[in-house]
């Protein structure tokens, strides 16, 4: 199975700061990585596939990238909506594991 | 815009058969994969598995001996069984569609139930 790590776990930021977490698999999935918003008591929210494509109606504050093993979640401008907990996924291969996280809070 | 609301027994004792159900409304259920995710509370996902409207379906290999994921394509609804639950199966869990190819996003998602296994 391959594992998925995030980095990092949680961190404190401020309106209008750039934020970026970095999930990192334990072996190749070429570009077959999702990035997902939680707030909590609601279902996650797709934001990225694909490793860099913006699902329609996410604000474009919020970019991926990434290849391979490596990837990253960027908030260009925090907004106050945007604290919740970012989740990426591989779907290279099954199980389509999911990363442990990060919580991003003021 | 396609809409997933679940339903099912929340609180199990230990041993017995969870059984969730999820209806999929205003939009297609064929040419799609329809996914379970679960989330024990306070924690993070993890995905159950996934299965395509002919019924052809892939298992978190964690789960596999007491998983069943089922479609019935005649109500548009989409079934979870998992036998031989423990404390350990206290989560809440969401249905999800999943597109189809290589990338398989979840883009539209249930409201979750939270399922309790207490004795």
């Amino acid at each position: 199975d391959i594992q998925m790590t995030q980095s990092p776990s949680s961190l404190s930021a401020s309106v209008g700061d750039r934020v970026t977490i970095t999930c990192r698999a334990s072996q190749y999935i070429n570009n077959c990585l999702n990035w997902y918003q939680q707030k909590p008591g609601i279902a996650p929210k797709l934001l990225i596939y694909a490793a860099s494509s913006l699902q329609g109606g996410v604000p474009s504050r919020f970019s991926g990238s990434g290849s391979g093993t490596d990837f990253t979640l960027t908030i260009s401008s925090l907004q106050p909506e945007d604290f919740a907990t970012y989740y990426c996924q591989q779907t290279y291969s099954v199980p389509r594991s999911f990363g442990p996280g990060t919580k991003v809070d003021i | 815009q396609v809409q997933l609301q679940q339903w099912g027994a929340g609180l199990l004792k230990p041993s017995e058969t969870l059984s969730l159900t999820c209806a999929v409304y205003s939009g297609s259920f064929s040419g799609y994969y329809w996914s379970w995710i679960r989330q024990p509370p306070g924690n993070g996902l993890e995905w159950i598995g996934e299965i395509d409207h002919s019924g052809s379906a892939n298992y978190n290999s964690s789960l596999t001996s007491r998983v069943t994921i089922s479609v019935d394509t005649s109500k548009n609804h989409l079934s979870l069984n998992l036998n031989s639950v423990t404390a350990a199966d206290t989560a809440i869990y969401f249905c999800a569609r999943t597109l189809w190819g290589s990338y398989r996003p979840l883009d539209s998602w249930g409201q979750g139930t939270l399922v309790t296994v207490s004795s």
